[in-house]
């Protein structure tokens, strides 16, 4: 079946600027997860969905950062005003649902280049 | 607070050897621990997890990982490698929490 499916794979964008990075879950999974992966920093998490809420956000790492997940499939990973030290791939992950013995599937990402 | 480490940050190999990535991990209780595999310009793989049971787990392409409480560690191992496991391998950690602590990884290289 299809896997986790991330768009665009690929965005360049100004300094300032604000960018919308989609994610599109496996069919039928309920949780999902966004995180970020950059050189120095490795994998970090920014925040998580069951269903269309978001228990943990603790990742995110300014107010610059949103997301949202909306009818349960979708969501959005909104970066305001952005820095170059916002460049990084941004992972999108999903599972079946919430719970520490289910694996997460991950998207190929997108690569985010602030100039 | 939870925390993983991998402590090499690459591994080199010849092809048919044998090959262990490691990795130890910090949690308070019992952990879940996972290893995932990226090749370049991909997203993470699901290679195995142990979550409770039988401390050898077995997992996609050949590899195990062996759970050692004792030590706090989780192993990958995969008795012959191959050219094409040549890639980047993260390990995994979650104790009450959802969220996935990752390693900083390893690139493991096989040679011919």
């Amino acid at each position: 079946g299809a896997g986790v499916s991330q768009s665009p794979s690929n965005k360049v964008t100004e300094k300032g600027k604000d960018v919308e990075l989609r994610c599109d879950p496996i069919s039928g999974h309920t949780a999902l997860y966004w995180y970020r992966q950059s050189l120095g920093q490795g994998l970090e998490f920014l925040i998580y969905f069951q269903g269309n809420s978001a228990p943990d956000k603790s990742g995110l790492p300014s107010d610059r950062f949103s997301a949202e997940r909306t009818g349960g499939s979708v969501s959005t990973l909104t970066i305001q005003r952005t820095q170059q030290e916002d460049s990084a791939v941004y992972l999108c992950a999903s599972s079946p649902r919430t719970g520490m013995g289910y694996e997460q599937y991950f998207g190929p990402g997108t690569r985010l280049t602030v100039t | 607070a939870q925390s993983v480490a991998q402590p090499e940050d690459q591994v080199n190999v010849a092809e048919g050897n044998p090959l262990t990535v490691k990795c130890t991990y910090s949690v308070s209780g019992n952990p879940y621990l996972f290893w995932y595999v990226q090749y370049p310009n991909r997203g993470l793989q699901f290679l195995l997890k142990y979550i409770t049971g039988d401390n050898l787990v077995k997992g996609s392409y050949g590899f195990e990982a062996e759970f050692n409480k004792s030590q706090t560690s989780f192993h990958l191992k995969k008795p012959s490698a191959l050219v094409s496991d040549s890639a980047l391998y993260f390990c995994a950690v979650r104790h009450n929490t959802d969220k996935l602590i990752f390693g900083t990884g390893t690139r493991l290289q096989v040679f011919p």
